[in-house]
Parts: C-alpha cells; sequence; structure tokens
C-alpha cells in the first residue's frame, strides 16, 4: 500500500508570493495534519482535518489555510510568503474520527524555500 | 503551555553501545507518547508508542521506552546500538483528549560509529 504522498518535493518561490502544497492520505485514512519543520526544530503542529471539517489549528498566522477534498486528500496553501517560511513541510494521516489514540504517519515532505 | 524536552542534542556512540535519550514533557493532561525516528533521507517513522497500561514500551529494532508520569518523562533505551540506527529520533506528546495535535521536540542526532 501506498503511504502519504506529498508534492511536489521540493519548492523554490519568492516573497510575497503564494504557494500550494498537497497531500494524499494512506488509503482509508479520513483525518489529515500538516506541520512545518524549521531546520533544526521538531515538526509544529498547523492544522488538522477531518472529514472536510478544521478539527485543530496551530499557532500560526491567516496567511496559512488549508482544506480536505471529498476523497480526503488536501492541500495547503500559503499565502504573502516570508523568508522566515522557509521550512520541510509534513502531512501526516491517521485512520482516527480525529482522535487521539491513534499513530499518525508522516508522508516524506515538501521542502519550500523563499528567496 | 505545552512543551517537549530533549536534552541531548547530538549523541555519538560506538557500535555495541547503550543508548539512552531524554525526554521529559510539560501538559496539563493526561497524554499520549511517541517516539519518531528519521532516517537519512526518509520520512518521519514510529518508533514506540504509549497510550495506557504498561509504562515500559517495547517498539521495532530493539527500541524501548519507560513512562515515568510522576517524572513527566518517557525515556528512549536500546541496550546495543548499530550503525544502522543513525537517525534523528523526536520525543511527542499529545493530550490524550480532543483532537490529534503532536507537540515535538528539538529532536536528537544519533550518530553511531562502526
Amino acid at each position: 500500500d501506498a503511504g502519504v504522498t506529498q508534492s511536489p518535493t521540493h519548492l523554490i518561490k519568492t516573497r510575497g508570493q503564494q504557494v500550494t502544497l498537497r497531500c494524499s492520505p494512506i488509503s482509508g485514512h479520513k483525518s489529515v495534519s500538516w506541520y512545518q519543520q524549521v531546520l533544526g526544530q521538531g515538526p509544529q503542529f498547523i492544522f488538522q482535518y477531518y472529514e472536510k471539517e478544521e478539527r485543530g489549528r496551530g499557532n500560526f498566522p491567516d496567511r496559512f489555510s488549508a482544506r480536505q477534498f471529498p476523497n480526503y486528500s488536501s492541500e495547503l496553501n500559503v499565502n504573502a510568503l516570508l523568508l522566515g517560511d522557509s521550512a520541510l513541510y509534513l502531512c501526516a494521516s491517521s485512520s482516527s474520527r480525529g482522535q487521539v489514540n491513534t499513530e499518525a504517519f508522516f508522508g516524506q515532505g515538501t521542502r519550500l524555500t523563499v528567496v | 503551555a505545552q512543551s517537549v524536552s530533549q536534552h541531548n542534542h547530538h549523541v555519538i556512540l560506538s557500535e555495541a553501545a547503550s543508548l539512552e535519550l531524554g525526554c521529559n514533557y510539560s501538559y496539563g493532561g493526561t497524554v499520549n507518547l511517541f517516539w519518531y525516528v528519521q532516517y537519512p533521507g526518509q520520512h518521519l517513522q514510529l518508533l514506540l508508542k504509549y497510550f495506557s497500561g504498561d509504562p515500559l514500551v517495547k517498539g521495532i529494532k530493539g527500541f524501548e521506552a519507560e513512562f515515568i508520569k510522576s517524572k513527566f518523562s518517557f525515556n528512549l533505551r536500546k541496550p546495543s546500538v548499530q550503525w544502522s540506527d543513525t537517525a534523528e529520533y523526536f520525543c511527542a506528546v499529545n493530550g490524550a483528549t480532543g483532537f490529534q495535535k503532536l507537540v515535538f521536540g528539538t529532536g536528537t542526532r544519533l550518530l553511531v560509529s562502526p
């Protein structure tokens, strides 16, 4: 079975631009979460979606938004990019009904560089 | 505020040495605890998890961790490391209620020399 897949793997954008990152969860998983991992730090929670509804949001500005589609795939959008948005963006899926007692499976991530 | 502290940022060991990586957390309530590993060029993978029950949990590849509630700790151990254990290790905590939001530590880079 395919794991969590993310696209693109690498991306270079200019300050002020907008970016869309994509994630396909493991087949059968209905919960998708997004994390930002800055170099030298652990991943930081951005959003969790379950059944197309936002279930949780981390401490990120409104420039960050996401959505989940009927097939449970998800997009993360970041507007007005700043140099500080350069990071590895990770998507995780789980089989939970948005509950906590399950394992999150991570994708390879999208490496975003803002210049 | 919820936080996870990993005391060792870089660890260098020789093969067959024993490993213990420290993890302490700050969280107001019942928690679920995880150790994830990231091998070079690969995605984050779950090593082991604790939800409830026996505080000594065993994971993949001979790793184990002990949850000590009174110390807010969840240290990772392995009796004898191998070169293939070279990786970055992340401790993470999630509240046992509410939505799934993992709070990660800053990670420990382990280098095992042959």
